[in-house]
């Protein structure tokens, strides 16, 4: 079946933008993590939603990083005035009822460069 | 809270020797341990993972890994490597939902 998809696979943008990643998770699950991976960072933990609630949302780095999830479905990661560290690759994943222990399917990615 | 440490930025092998790739993790609280495989330009995908039982845990690829606690390690091995498993390779312990990863070994393969 149909694995995650995110999209724009690849998006550029000037300093100051607003910039919107979606994702698509695998039918009928309902928790959605994102994570962001940086050459600086790492690999680093976003936001975690169950349904269309966001019970962790710790890894958010500023308040200029939003998300929210619709429909207990698609989710759209919004950032505001862009910086150029917020480059990086935003990964999202999905797994059936969320909890510890349980593998977590990732999508390919968006890379974000911003000017 | 926990953090993972992978003890090699980089591991160069010869194709068909043996490899092993370190992870250590720190936790206050119990963990389950994952490895996952990123091959370029791609998401990451899970090569196993130790909730509890046997130490040794079998994953895909030929891949295997153990949980050590007293050492506070589980290694990732493979007998044989092959061209093919020329990737980034992530460690990642995980307490309640978020999954902490440790930096990422590189595996290159030399024929």
């Amino acid at each position: 079946g149909a694995g995650v998809s995110q999209s724009p696979s690849n998006k550029v943008t000037e300093k100051g933008k607003d910039v919107e990643l979606r994702c698509d998770p695998i039918s009928g699950h309902t928790a959605l993590y994102w994570y962001r991976q940086s050459l600086g960072q790492g690999l680093e933990f976003l936001i975690y939603f169950q349904g269309n609630s966001a019970p962790d949302k710790s890894g958010l780095p500023s308040d200029r990083f939003s998300a929210e999830r619709t429909g207990g479905s698609v989710s759209t990661l919004t950032i505001q005035r862009t910086q150029q560290e917020d480059s990086a690759v935003y990964l999202c994943a999905s797994n059936a009822i969320g909890g510890a222990g349980h593998e977590q399917y990732f999508g390919p990615g968006t890379r974000l460069t911003v000017t | 809270a926990q953090s993972v440490t992978q003890l090699d930025s980089q591991v160069p092998v010869f194709e068909e020797a043996p490899v092993e790739l370190r992870c250590n993790y720190s936790s206050s609280v119990s963990v389950y341990l994952f490895w996952y495989v990123q091959y370029p330009n791609q998401g990451l995908q899970l090569l196993l993972k130790y909730l509890s039982g046997s130490t040794l845990v079998k994953g895909i690829n030929g891949f295997e890994a153990e949980f050590n606690k007293s050492q506070t390690s589980f290694h990732l091995r493979k007998p044989s490597v092959h061209i093919s498993d020329t990737a980034e390779y992530f460690c990642a312990a995980q307490g309640a939902q978020k999954l902490v990863f440790g930096q990422g070994t590189r595996l290159t393969i030399n024929p």
